[in-house]
């Protein structure tokens, strides 16, 4: 159970924004939003997360919509090395009030044209 | 300053071979985690540590035991190696954020199984 619904593919060209769709309708209020990428033949490298308003970091930035039932990760301006799947994962907490499992859906393979 | 590595990068196994994947972190990260990766598919947890001598199971555990006997190591074995568990196996670790949620995960090269 991913609880979170993201495209299968996306392109983009070179040096042009980036917008990743993900929808995670059914959220509460203490749920992350976490995202990953997966570069061909690598291990997934984590990308952002946030639990409400907007995040940045070198990499990018995760605009959360305000009802928080989607968000949209931002690559500024991509790269052909920013081609890879990018999974959208929400985290929920348990009923010890924790969470320790992430759950990687199949994610939004990102193709980028030069 | 190595982050999370694996061994080994390859294995070939018969069916009902035991085996250990070896997996070492080295930024004294409290929890640890294995996921199988099919083709085509997202990463699906195995099994989870939040510190030494604390394991508990994730989405797909059949087949597979973890102990965690040190901060720094989580091996996963598999007891009887099956068809159904050729895979690639990834190991990641990461600091508990508030002590209870999982922050960034920092995910080793992986692990590549074939089981004849």
């Amino acid at each position: 159970d991913a609880k979170t619904t993201q495209p299968n593919s996306m392109e983009s060209n070179e040096e042009e924004p980036v917008h990743l769709p993900c929808n995670h309708s059914t959220i509460s209020g203490t749920d992350y939003i976490h995202w990953y990428r997966q570069l061909p033949s690598q291990g997934p490298e984590y990308v952002i997360h946030g639990l409400t308003s907007n995040v940045n970091n070198r990499m990018a930035s995760l605009a959360i919509a305000e009802d928080r039932k989607s968000s949209t990760l931002i690559l500024h301006r991509a790269t052909l090395r920013d081609a890879a799947v990018y999974y959208c994962i929400r985290t929920t907490l348990n009923s010890g009030g924790s969470n320790y499992k992430l759950t990687f859906g199949k994610g939004t393979l990102l193709t980028v044209n030069p | 300053n190595a982050g999370v590595t694996q061994t080994p990068k390859f294995q070939v196994l018969k069916t009902g071979q035991s085996m250990t994947l070896q997996c070492a972190q080295d930024m004294n990260h409290e929890y640890m985690s294995w996921y199988r990766q099919d083709p085509g598919m997202g990463l699906r947890l195995i099994h989870y540590s939040v510190g030494a001598g604390i394991t508990d199971q994730g989405e797909v555990p059949n087949g597979y035991n973890v102990s965690r006997s040190t901060t720094e190591d989580f091996p996963l074995r598999l007891l009887s190696a099956a068809p159904s568990q050729t895979s690639v196996y990834f190991c990641a670790s990461s600091y508990l954020a508030s002590g209870n949620q999982v922050d960034e995960q920092f995910f080793g090269p992986g692990t590549r199984l074939t089981v004849l």
